[in-house]
């Protein structure tokens, strides 16, 4: 199957830049996605970026995706307390239906 | 909308009892999809509907899995015989199509219910 992968843990200080990268298999991905999980919680799509788009700005996120290196990024400025949390990278590819494929996930812990 | 909800939060059994768990997606979502995580993995697809219909399962479904969506609003995901192995937490997710919100065609937007975290003993 196809894989996805993230490196475990981040860790940085309130008020600092948050980057998260992300690795897939699939060419033939179409979308690529930031999901978050609080503890005790289903995950929270974030945001998504097309295949054909190099970057996505949406307020204090930042994707970016190099489609031949299939690596994908989040970039979370001016990160806060409430940004602890576990950040999924998924991909699909839309055929005829989507199958979302997860990576482990990045925790994330930032400091006060 | 109160968004995607399953019961229970929370089930212990013991090995080789069945069990059954319940999701009720948004109401105007057409497609439900059930996924499996587990401790530090991300969610693993397991199953999907359209509408009444079930279009796909992973082969990680074996035959002790069974699930259904009757009428195409709630789905139920049961487990005969469960197993130690069976121990994870069950997502069940709606969607919505993004090119239905000016996006290309192919993409989805998935809200998540709060699981059901399974614990077999």
């Amino acid at each position: 199957g196809e894989d996805v992968e993230q490196s475990l843990f981040l860790s940085v200080r309130e008020g600092d830049s948050s980057v998260i990268n992300c690795t897939y298999t699939d060419s033939s991905s179409t979308y690529l996605y930031w999901y978050k999980q609080e503890p005790g919680a289903g995950l929270q799509l974030l945001t998504y970026i097309f295949s054909n788009m190099d970057m996505k700005q949406d307020q204090r996120l930042t994707v970016l995706l190099n489609k031949k290196d299939k690596h994908l990024s989040l970039r979370i400025a001016d990160t806060q307390t409430g940004d602890s949390a576990i950040y999924f990278c998924a991909e699909s590819n839309g055929y005829n239906f989507n199958k979302f494929y997860f990576g482990s996930g990045t925790k994330l812990n930032v400091k006060p | 909308d109160t968004g995607v909800s399953q019961d229970p939060r929370h089930k212990i059994t013991k090995r080789g009892q069945n069990v059954t768990f319940r999701c009720d997606p948004i109401s105007e979502h057409n497609r439900l999809y059930w996924y499996r995580q587990t401790l530090g993995q991300g969610p693993e697809f397991l199953t999907y509907f359209q509408n009444e219909a079930q279009l796909e399962k992973s082969r990680l479904l074996s035959d002790r899995f069974s699930a259904e969506r009757p009428k195409g609003s709630f789905s139920t995901l049961e487990i005969q015989r469960t197993e130690q192995g069976d121990s994870a937490m069950y997502l069940c997710a709606s969607s919505v199509d993004l090119a239905g919100q000016g996006a290309r065609k192919g993409g989805e937007k998935l809200f998540f219910g709060s699981g059901t975290q399974l614990s077999v003993l």
